[in-house]
């Protein structure tokens, strides 16, 4: 069954650190997200990417965050200057259509530790 | 800003019995409606959805149930397996934004 692969699975970095986590969506979706899960907290929507571009992004993405799709397969969250707030499980997922009834295929997520 | 709303945390069933996981929500935008399994240190797994245009959708041993009037959906696991043992989330979508809006999941525990 086809996966959605993310790397590094975990990653600790220094405060004010740039990361970037990596995912390899699914080979023929059109639609790529990325989710995160504080500890103990509810999955939250960061952002949504579509054809090239952001289509819609969450409060939480300021401008210490962005996404690329740098070639036909990866598909990247970089955080510039990273904060101990930023401490969370990060999932990618992508779908083929928006809303589609399978819902998306998520990743199984980095684990980013801010220290 | 919740919109979507599982209020009980947790719940702990006894093997082969049901096991019921409520979902609230307040947004009357949101026209689908899923629910995602997951395990600790893995990702949301997608389990079953319902459009906002039907009432009930079963899938073998699952079945959600939508109740529009009351903002108000259920996952209904039966019989319940020990495997079933995961958090469970809610998660809601306005098919024009794609975005899924989650609960804060329901821990089930389903014991032998």
């Amino acid at each position: 069954e086809p996966e959605v692969t993310q790397t590094p699975s975990h990653q600790v970095t220094q405060m004010g650190q740039e990361v970037i986590l990596r995912c390899v969506p699914i080979s023929n979706h059109l639609y790529f997200y990325w989710y995160r899960q504080i500890l103990g907290q509810k999955v939250e929507f960061l952002v949504s990417f579509y054809n090239n571009e952001i289509s819609e992004k969450s409060e939480i993405f300021d401008d210490q965050f962005s996404v690329e799709r740098p070639d036909g397969s990866n598909f990247t969250l970089k955080i510039r200057s990273t904060k101990l707030e930023d401490s969370a499980m990060y999932f990618c997922a992508s779908s083929i259509f928006t809303g589609t009834p399978g819902g998306y295929t998520f990743g199984s997520g980095t684990r980013l530790t801010v220290v | 800003d919740q919109q979507v709303k599982q209020n009980s945390p947790s719940l702990s069933v006894q093997e082969g019995r049901i096991s019921i996981l409520n979902c609230d929500y307040t947004n009357s935008m949101f026209d689908y409606f899923l629910w995602y399994k997951k395990y600790p240190a893995e990702g949301p797994t997608f389990l079953i959805s319902i459009s906002s245009i039907k009432d009930k959708n079963e899938d073998g041993r699952f079945t959600v149930f939508l109740n529009k009037s009351a903002k108000h959906l259920s996952l209904h696991i039966v019989p319940s397996q020990p495997g079933d043992s995961a958090v469970y989330f809610c998660a809601a979508s306005a098919l024009s934004g794609g975005k899924l809006i989650f609960g804060q999941g329901t821990e089930l525990s389903v014991k032998p």
